[in-house]
């Protein structure tokens, strides 16, 4: 268990939809990413949050958005979804600002239809 | 554009024979790199981290190599076991993280 928590576990929705997804650090982690993994695009960086502000962008669309909250739990907001949105999301933390040792979560299936 | 390369998408070897996956990069200068392990559905979990300034760093049964002039890691398991099953993700960290598509080691008994 790497302490950081993830919910829901699966999604279900349709096209078009808006979902939450949210994640939970471990205890004293500052940093929380979050990641993408379908199968035939490998793991790919969305985005990092450090400490409550934007510290990195990576692959993400303009549907998506997310957050820091104060209590350091994260979420990201998935909208007009479509099929190919379909993928693992997974959240991972780290205590620093800098991406080294991340731990990630158990991931949220997502599955549009 | 950058690039994250491993060797193979999948490696069978037999057990307690070592294993070495291989991951190269193009454009890009990263300022560490990762190895991560990620068994079906669970999310990757962080085995070692080597600086760019570092060749080498070892951890038990595991050792990664790191040749910036290569552009190269090698990421060896000794004695492999069957539990050693899984995908091996390398990771390239700078202000980001970029991951490789993974090798999917079998060892078989």
């Amino acid at each position: 268990d790497s302490g950081v928590t993830q919910t829901p576990k699966h999604l279900i929705t349709a096209t078009g939809q808006r979902v939450t997804l949210r994640c939970s650090p471990r205890s004293g982690d500052l940093s929380v990413y979050w990641y993408q993994q379908s199968l035939d695009q490998g793991l790919q960086f969305l985005i990092q949050y450090y400490n409550g502000e934007e510290r990195a962008k990576g692959n993400i669309l303009e549907r998506f958005s997310a957050q820091q909250f104060p209590d350091l739990h994260s979420e990201l907001n998935l909208s007009s979804l479509e099929l190919g949105d379909s993928a693992l999301y997974f959240c991972a933390s780290s205590v620093a600002e800098r991406p080294d040792e991340q731990f990630f979560g158990p991931g949220t299936r997502l599955t549009v239809l | 554009s950058q690039k994250i390369e491993q060797n193979s998408e999948a490696l069978n070897i037999q057990e307690g024979k070592t294993a070495t996956l291989t991951c190269n990069y193009t454009n890009y200068s990263p300022a560490y790199l990762q190895w991560y392990r990620q068994d079906p559905g669970r999310g990757p979990v962080f085995l070692l981290l080597i600086r760019e300034n570092e060749k080498e760093k070892r951890k038990e049964r595991l050792k990664v190599t790191f040749d910036t002039t290569l552009k190269q890691s090698l990421f060896h398991i000794t004695a492999s076991q069957p539990a050693d099953s899984a995908t091996y993700l390398c990771a390239l960290g700078n202000n980001d993280m970029r991951f490789g598509a993974g090798t999917r080691l079998t060892v078989k008994p």
